[in-house]
């Protein structure tokens, strides 16, 4: 069974302030990474991957297997990241599986 | 490519009547999926298609509930009888399973959803 889970359904900071979104996961094999991001009244869009180890709207979010996560990290916030964010795991089918979202608001 | 289109945008519906979404998945890709959001529970699968042919329908809560796929271009998922407890965003969204960048599998494309309100 795979599942993902994201302790926080609201995290709250303040512009210019670091942000952390947590995302753990249990899958028994080699499990693809993702964040999807909702902005206001727009579809859910791909954000980052793990493979590929990019850097997107300066977030970043490392594979750490040892503790199954998969954290989404900013140094710096700002207004237009406030937003849905949701963790999704692919493992052995083919469909995403998702956690169930963090609605991340950054604060003037 | 317009992306994943689906309609309605916005259905508000009595309970007991049927309600039909519908889901063009963008040309080419070989994979739908139905996904359900609530507040509750935020986004869960509902049920996938491969080449046009159900794979995984666990996701679907119950009888009620039921998803086509005629043709690689048209997707329907319907709800008979409805209840408020349906209300939800449905959500569309395809994927290829070719070689994307890095060698892998493309990312899911979404629809931008059906907000479901059953009165």
């Amino acid at each position: 069974a795979q599942r993902v889970t994201q302790p926080e359904k609201l995290l709250s900071v303040f512009k210019g302030a670091p942000v952390e979104l947590k995302c753990n996961y249990s899958y028994s094999g080699s499990p693809e990474l993702f964040w999807y991001v909702q902005y206001s009244r727009q579809r859910l869009q791909l954000l980052l991957r793990h493979i590929s180890r990019e850097s997107i709207k300066g977030f970043t979010a490392d594979l750490n297997k040892g503790e199954t996560s998969f954290h989404l990290k900013k140094p710096f916030a700002q207004e237009e990241d406030s937003a849905m964010y949701y963790c999704a795991l692919r493992g052995g089918r083919r469909a995403l599986t998702f956690g169930s979202g963090t609605r991340l608001q950054v604060q003037p | 490519d317009a992306g994943v289109i689906q309609s309605p945008r916005h259905e508000v519906t009595e309970m007991g009547q049927e309600v039909t979404l519908r889901c063009k998945p963008i040309s080419g890709h070989d994979y739908l999926f139905w996904y359900r959001q609530t507040m509750m529970r935020g986004l869960e699968l509902l049920i996938y298609f491969n080449n046009n042919v159900p794979i995984d329908d666990s996701g679907m809560p119950e009888d009620r509930f039921s998803a086509k796929m005629p043709n690689a271009s048209f997707s329907t998922l319907k709800i008979q009888p409805s209840e408020p407890r349906d209300s939800a965003v449905y959500f569309c969204a395809s994927s290829s399973w070719g070689k994307g960048p890095f060698g892998l599998n493309t990312e899911a494309f979404f629809g931008q959803g059906t907000r479901l309100t059953v009165v």
